[in-house]
């Protein structure tokens, strides 16, 4: 079955970075997108950028523009999101998500940022 | 961006009960629009993609139409384990935005 299984809950400081990994299996992991979209508590759902299958082409947003970038590592089935210079209000629930549709989606990695 | 408005932001019902909610994008998305449901403490799951498909496993109870800016998602019946919240998302052009959800509570 289809899973993608992300890395444990991080707590950074302020001006640090954080990279979440997301293991996938299942299924042919150069086949699909992976994507990144983050929940801050409470709130609603952000889309944060994608990978294409080939891993050769990126999207983010803008917004996140030169702080995000986002890797994927075929030989591990393993995709990974970097964000530096992180501040408080980037303390949210970070998802990856598979393909166009975001058909099946990791637990979720909380990722806080506090002094 | 293109920006994606739900309403209603909540609303309650009781079992049983026929609900609707809408997405409007605020220029046109074709057929891209995805539909999610979301409990609480858990991650989404996929509902409805493009706009009117049905994602496997998911009961026929949920509908989705549209086209264009104007979409909805129907719940025929609604059955307890469908109180959640519930997410549009466009995938037509990036960034792919998500409406702000719909909260569906027990009257």
């Amino acid at each position: 079955q289809v899973q993608l299984v992300q890395s444990g809950a991080e707590v950074k400081k302020p001006g640090a970075s954080v990279k979440v990994s997301c293991k996938a299996s299942g299924y042919t992991f150069t086949s699909y997108d992976i994507n990144w979209v983050r929940q801050v508590s409470g709130q609603g759902l952000e889309w944060m950028g994608g990978m294409n299958p080939n891993g050769d082409s990126t999207g983010y947003a803008q917004r996140l523009q030169g702080r995000v970038t986002m890797t994927r590592n075929t030989s591990i089935t393993t995709a990974y999101m970097e964000l530096t210079s992180l501040r408080s209000e980037d303390t949210a629930v970070y998802y990856c998500t598979r393909g166009f549709r975001s058909d099946y989606w990791g637990q979720g990695t909380l990722v806080t940022v506090s002094s | 961006d293109i920006q994606m408005t739900q309403s209603p932001s909540s609303l309650s019902a009781s079992v049983g009960d026929r609900v609707t909610i809408t997405c409007r994008a605020s220029q046109s998305v074709s057929k891209y629009l995805n539909w999610y449901q979301q409990k609480s403490g858990q991650a989404p799951e996929l509902l409805i993609y493009a706009a009117s498909s049905l994602q496997s496993g998911v009961p026929s109870r949920f509908s989705g139409s549209g086209f264009g800016t104007g979409f909805t998602l129907t719940i025929s019946s609604l059955r307890p384990e469908d109180f959640a919240t519930y997410y549009c998302q466009q995938n037509s052009i990036p960034p792919y935005t998500f409406g702000q959800g719909t909260k569906v509570e027990i009257k």
